[in-house]
Formats: structure tokens, C-alpha cells, sequence
């Protein structure tokens, strides 16, 4: 079964500045999907980012980007220029075809004016 | 606007008693699914729905059932809710069951006494 691990439980960054969030996962796949969801204090569910393992270039979404390592099986969300509007919880998500996601713990992001 | 429509948003009740949320999707999906979030746990399945007609059990199911109604609406009943199911559950929808990501409701927290 596909496990997603992150390992960092809170962080905190400051206004203007860059921060990484990072993510692991275990799969026997080869073609599968990775995500990232933002969740601020609203609870609604956001999508980030969305990398297809297949591609080797990574995902950029405006001021978000990924660092996909295939081989190390890495799933990194860096965040450029962090905004207040960042605070939220973020979940890593893993998918492959014909499988439902599985979703890792989650880091709480705290962007401090 | 097009989307996920979950209620109620929060609800209190007795050990013992019953409800169901409910969950409906106007974007045509086909896959439909119910997650319930807790603290350091992410987001954990509990029943899902690749398609109109068919419901299969996620990783917690135990106190649960569903009701796929039509490909628009699926519900997600507690019999007899104890306050292990104390939770924020979500209904989430997605046009296949593969890498498009899921869109999510608002989620509903639910309080079991």
C-alpha cells in the first residue's frame, strides 16, 4: 500500500521569504500523480499543485513550485515570496490510476508578519 | 458556482443518535468519496463511489454507511454515532478515480457527546 510521510508537523516562515514543505512516499508504481492542497482556517480544501511522475519537469503555479525527485521519491512544495495568505495546513497527496488518494498528515505553515 | 455542496456544516450530537450528511456535486463527476479528518492523521476514507451504483469501503468504515442516490449525490450515515466519530468529514467528487485531483466540499464538523 502507498504511504505519504511529512516529517515536518509546523513551520513558520516570514513575509517576503521562501519556505520548503517537504514530502515522501512509498509506491511500487511507476506512473502515478502527486498533489499538494492548501488548507486555511476556512477548511476548505485548495488544490496547489499537481505533478504527473511521467513528466520530469517540475510544476510551478505562479509562486508555488515542486521539487519532484522520482528516484529519492521526493514531493518538496516550495513556497516563493510567502504571503500572509499562506497560513494554512498543507497535505501532500499521492494517486494512481484506478486508486483513490492517500494523503499525508499534514504541516501546519504559520507566515509571521 | 460549480461545486462540492456539503450539510450541515456542524452538528452536535448524543452517543447513540443517528444522521447523515449530506453531499451533492453539479460538475458531472463520476467518482465520489467521504474522508474524515483528524488531528495529525490527515485525511482518512471512508467509503467511496467510482461510479453512479456502486459504493466500496476506504480505510475506516467501521459505524458508517453511504447511499449513492444518483451520480450527483451521496450520502454518508451514522446509525449510532459515538464519540469516536468526533471529526470534520468531507465529500469530495473528481471525474475519474486517477490524477485530476479531487474537488472538495466545505466540510462538516461534526461533535459526538
Amino acid at each position: 500500500a502507498q504511504t505519504v510521510t511529512q516529517s515536518q508537523p509546523e513551520m513558520s516562515v516570514q513575509e517576503a521569504e521562501t519556505v520548503t514543505l517537504s514530502c515522501t512516499y512509498d509506491t511500487s508504481e511507476n506512473n502515478y500523480y502527486l498533489f499538494w492542497y492548501k488548507q486555511p482556517p476556512s477548511r476548505q480544501m485548495i488544490l496547489v499543485i499537481r505533478q504527473e511522475a511521467y513528466k520530469q519537469q517540475n510544476a510551478t503555479e505562479n509562486r508555488f513550485s515542486v521539487n519532484f525527485q522520482k528516484a529519492a521519491k521526493s514531493f518538496s512544495l516550495k513556497i516563493s515570496d510567502s504571503q500572509l495568505g499562506d497560513t494554512a495546513m498543507y497535505f501532500c497527496a499521492f494517486s494512481s490510476h484506478g486508486q483513490n488518494f492517500v494523503f499525508g498528515p499534514g504541516t501546519r505553515l504559520s507566515v509571521l508578519p | 458556482n460549480a461545486g462540492v455542496t456539503q450539510t450541515p456544516k456542524f452538528q452536535v450530537l448524543k452517543t447513540g443518535q443517528s444522521m447523515t450528511l449530506q453531499c451533492a456535486q453539479d460538475m458531472n463527476h463520476n467518482s465520489m468519496y467521504w474522508y474524515r479528518q483528524d488531528p495529525g492523521m490527515g485525511l482518512r476514507l471512508i467509503y467511496y463511489s467510482a461510479s453512479e451504483g456502486t459504493t466500496d469501503k476506504g480505510e475506516v468504515p467501521n459505524g458508517y454507511n453511504v447511499s449513492r442516490l444518483n451520480k450527483r449525490e451521496f450520502s454518508l450515515r451514522l446509525e449510532s454515532a459515538a464519540p469516536s466519530q468526533t471529526s470534520v468529514y468531507f465529500c469530495a467528487s473528481s471525474e475519474v478515480r486517477t490524477g485530476y485531483g479531487y474537488t472538495f466540499g466545505s466540510g462538516t464538523r461534526l461533535t459526538v457527546v
